[in-house]
């Protein structure tokens, strides 16, 4: 059974930084592309960040570029998202999902984490 | 970028059916996809490549994909269908996930 549990989320001042994490676990990791998606509290979904399975392809939404960096640890199974210059704009929960494909690019996401919420104020 | 369209909200009575619409430039030449999404749950996949169901979702949920617009539909609704539905495409000129703005369904 596919597992992906998030966890680093919390409060965070404009301006600071935190750092996501999603273990993931019942599949052969490595394999796959993953994804971070968010959801500003009352609104939709809004695609963040992808990498590919080997960790050398990634991809962001317009208004995280260099600001957030996704980055994965096959060894540990584990995904990451390290988020600086926050804004209070990032505030949202934080889902971690896997994608069904293995070759590099994004398709669509078949398993998702429970999510991680991060709340960004002064 | 690519923009998906879909309506706020849409009702229907149990037992009815209910269609929630995606609007895109030529989508039916892009592959949809579907996410169901109860209060304080995690988005489940419920229809992947404009029509085909993963496992454990029942039939009574379809989808088709033509022209400017991909519809999911339900059939036979039942208050357990209440939920956001969000439409969702790969954008291949920004490499990007897109996702639509999402649909609350409501059971009158």
């Amino acid at each position: 059974e596919v597992q992906l549990l998030e966890s680093g989320g919390g409060l965070v001042q404009p301006g600071g930084s935190l750092r996501l994490s999603c273990a993931a676990s019942g599949f052969t990791f490595s394999d796959y592309v993953m994804s971070w998606v968010r959801q500003a509290p009352g609104k939709g979904l809004e695609w963040v960040s992808g990498i590919s399975g080997s960790g050398v392809g990634t991809h962001y939404t317009d208004s995280v570029t260099g600001r957030f960096t996704i980055s994965r640890d096959n060894s540990k199974n584990t995904l990451f998202l390290q988020m600086s210059s926050l804004r209070v704009e990032d505030t949202a929960v934080y889902y971690c999902a896997k994608d069904v494909t293995r070759i590099g690019g994004l398709d669509h996401l078949d398993h998702w984490g429970q999510g991680t919420l991060v709340t960004v104020s002064s | 970028s690519y923009v998906l369209t879909q309506p706020p909200s849409v009702s229907v009575a149990p037992g009815k059916t209910a269609r929630i619409t995606c609007g895109g430039d030529n989508i039916g030449s892009e592959s949809v996809h579907w996410y169901q999404q109860k209060p304080g749950q995690a988005p489940v996949l419920v229809i992947f490549y404009d029509s085909d169901r993963p496992s454990g979702i029942p039939e009574r949920i379809s989808g088709s994909n033509s022209g400017n617009t991909a519809t999911l539909t339900i059939s036979r609704v039942e208050a357990g269908d209440e939920a956001d539905y969000y439409c969702q495409v790969w954008d291949s000129s920004s490499d990007h996930l897109v996702f639509g703005g999402g649909t609350k369904l409501t059971v009158l």
